[in-house]
């Protein structure tokens, strides 16, 4: 298996616009998760999603982000619009379970630039 | 959710050098942990776990010990190696549920 694969790598985008990431899952990986990785505040969840289904997206910032689960193999991140303050680096992972066993897979990561 | 935080956000050590690595955790009842290592460009990668049953654990050139009286989690590398540069993150696990991860030290070895 390739892993949890991302696209795109970076993505610079002027603010107001419509950002969308992608990623696809490690096949037979029933859990998806969406972080994001600023300087200041870590790696922090926004969003996961169990047999494609959002169980907990607590930590959406506000209602420019929404994500989804189309099937078992894809999921998108999508901001609109998109602002400066976004700027960070967006990791999806994926696990067979939500506590499992060696934790999540992690992609490579969109490192997102606004400006 | 929970609190994971790292006492240092920055370390460097000398290549050849031991480094160790601190994290502290807010809930008592986590009986899972994990670090990971993640390197420049890259998503975060697992290193090495422990269970709470357990005080230390070791793998190849890496220890994790656990202190549970205090809520401690350290991880040592030994003999680092200009490959073991990285972001290094810990992370709990209460039972099953989600993992919680720590903000990051970042640690620099010197040839």
């Amino acid at each position: 298996d390739a892993g949890v694969i991302q696209s795109p790598r970076h993505e610079v985008t002027e603010m107001g616009q419509e950002v969308t990431l992608r990623c696809k899952p490690i096949s037979g990986h029933d859990y998806l998760f969406w972080y994001r990785q600023t300087m200041m505040r870590g790696l922090e969840l926004l969003i996961y999603f169990n047999n494609n289904v959002p169980i907990d997206d607590s930590g959406m910032p506000e209602d420019r982000f929404s994500a989804k689960m189309p099937n078992a193999s894809f999921s998108t991140l999508k901001i609109q619009p998109s602002e400066p303050r976004d700027s960070a680096v967006y990791f999806c992972a994926s696990s067979l379970y939500l506590g499992t066993l060696y934790g999540y897979t992690f992609g490579s990561g969109t490192r997102l630039t606004v400006v | 959710g929970e609190s994971v935080g790292l006492h240092l956000p920055t370390l460097s050590v000398q290549e050849g050098d031991n480094s160790i690595i601190n994290c502290a955790y807010s809930n008592s009842a986590s009986d899972y942990f994990i670090w990971y290592k993640q390197e420049s460009g890259k998503g975060p990668q697992f290193i090495i776990d422990i269970r709470s049953n357990m005080d230390k654990r070791q793998g190849q050139r890496v220890t994790v010990l656990l202190n549970k009286t205090v809520k401690h989690l350290s991880l040592q590398i030994a003999a680092t190696q200009p490959g073991d540069s990285a972001v290094y993150f810990c992370a709990e696990n209460y039972s099953g549920n989600q993992f919680y991860f720590g903000t990051g030290t970042s640690l620099t070895v010197i040839p």
